[in-house]
């Protein structure tokens, strides 16, 4: 089972505009989110994170919105930048298991100039 | 610091042939783990190790050993590779308990044929 689902494969959206990246999740166990960054032949890169007793956490153009009751986060970047084109991975962990955490699929953003 | 390195970037091995992949980190992390990234499967953990002589399984262990001998070193090993094995690889390591953020190396990209 797919315990971190991202159901959008891709994303395509203006330069200058919001960027908007959902995950869904269905261990209720978790409690530390992440976002990792990943641009072609090159290994993932943190980006974000949040804890489960936050709702919300911003780092620069980077804004990481948890809404426990639904089991969704998503990531918003404002504005887009041609160098957020790269693959979204949301990644989630709980405590006891040995700091591993569990990814999804991936959301491939193309920023369009 | 070089951070996380693998060793080798390319490798194409015939069905049957073994090999072994090197990672290296220079950050003295506790933690080492080894995934694998499929088109449109994310990235799946084969095993990991939360400390030198340890090692444990992760998602996908079949077809694959690993052993952690030294803190900064951690091998993945393929006794028959096999063309499901084809995939990209990634090393990654985390200071320790209750530190979710991972580091990644570049990836090894390896052919089975």
């Amino acid at each position: 089972d797919q315990q971190v689902k991202q159901n959008s494969p891709s994303l395509s959206v203006q330069e200058g505009r919001i960027s908007i990246l959902n995950c869904d999740y269905t261990n209720s166990m978790f409690d530390y989110f992440l976002w990792y960054k990943k641009y072609p032949a090159e290994g993932p890169t943190f980006l974000i994170s949040i804890s489960s007793i936050k709702d919300k956490n911003e780092d620069g153009r980077f804004t990481v919105f948890l809404n426990k009751s639904a089991k969704h986060l998503s990531l918003h970047i404002v504005p887009s930048q041609p160098g957020d084109s790269a693959v979204y991975f949301c990644a989630a962990s709980a405590l006891n298991r040995d700091d591993k955490i569990i990814f999804g699929k991936g959301t491939r953003l193309h920023i369009l100039p | 610091n070089a951070g996380v390195t693998q060793t080798p970037k390319f490798r194409v091995l015939k069905t049957g042939q073994s090999m072994t992949l090197l990672c290296a980190q220079d950050m003295n992390h506790e933690y080492m783990y080894w995934y694998r990234q499929d088109p449109g499967m994310g990235l799946r953990l084969i095993h990991y190790s939360v400390g030198e002589g340890t090692t444990a399984k992760g998602e996908v262990p079949d077809g694959y050993n690993v052993s952690r001998l030294k803190k900064q070193n951690f091998l993945l090993g393929l006794e028959s590779a096999a063309p499901s094995q084809t995939s990209v690889y990634f090393c990654a390591s985390s200071p320790g308990p209750n530190s979710y953020e991972q580091y990644f190396g570049p990836g090894t990209r390896l052919t089975v044929t």
